[in-house]
């Protein structure tokens, strides 16, 4: 099975503008997560899709927002780019067949740049 | 919510040499994963072990969840085993509010010729 793609890999926007990032999930796999890295505060839980509804959220603004599609593909969105949102945006499917007991298998993220 | 403390920060060792890695967490977890983020900052799978020991090749994990931790062993080190080792974890008590996985800060490991 093909694993789990992100598009674009690298991104440089300017504050103000908004970005959208995008995020195909292994085959069979329902349920997307998104994550935000950056040196300061390592490895974040933003939110996760599952059945194009959000199951979970995690402690960021309302300027970063996402969706899922019927075919499992996810977006997340950042409105109003701050010089703090550069970061690289990891994307991680899962089947989440069972509540919680699931393997995260991870895309190989988006570099975020904002100047 | 549930924290996770890994340990070492950094490890440097020569080639051949065997590791172990820790990992601590404060709250029953269902999920414990461990990944090695490669230069490029995708996170590979190694393991997933919320309890009981498995074995990958020259990688092992065990995790004893009743103690709360978590320990991966690296042995016979080789430089493409360099890089940033993370253990993640999910919690049994996690409901509404932030969730998804809990890293911990990663320990930097180096394997030197």
């Amino acid at each position: 099975k093909a694993g789990v793609t992100q598009t674009p890999r690298y991104l440089i926007k300017t504050r103000g503008q908004q970005v959208t990032l995008s995020c195909s999930p292994i085959s069979g796999h329902r349920s997307v997560s998104w994550y935000q890295q950056t040196p300061g505060q390592g490895l974040q839980f933003l939110f996760e899709y599952f059945s194009e509804t959000q199951r979970n959220k995690g402690n960021f603004p309302g300027r970063f927002s996402g969706r899922q599609f019927s075919n499992s593909r996810s977006e997340m969105n950042v409105s109003t780019l701050e010089l703090g949102d550069s970061a690289l945006y990891l994307c991680a499917s899962s089947t989440r067949l069972a509540a919680r007991t699931d393997t995260q298998y991870f895309g190989p993220g988006t570099r975020l740049t904002v100047l | 919510g549930i924290q996770v403390e890994q340990s070492p920060p950094d490890l440097i060792l020569q080639e051949g040499a065997n590791s172990t890695l820790r990992c601590n967490f404060s709250d029953s977890v269902n999920n414990l994963q461990w990944f090695h983020q490669n230069p490029w900052g995708q996170l590979i799978n190694l393991f997933y072990i919320p309890s009981g020991t498995k074995q990958n090749g020259r990688l092992s994990a065990t995790t004893v969840a009743t103690e709360r931790y978590s320990l991966l062993y690296i042995s016979s080190s080789q430089t493409t085993d360099s890089g940033v080792y993370f253990c993640a974890v999910e919690s049994v008590y996690s409901g509404g509010g932030a969730d998804g996985l809990t890293f911990g800060k990663g320990t930097h490991l180096i394997i030197q010729p």
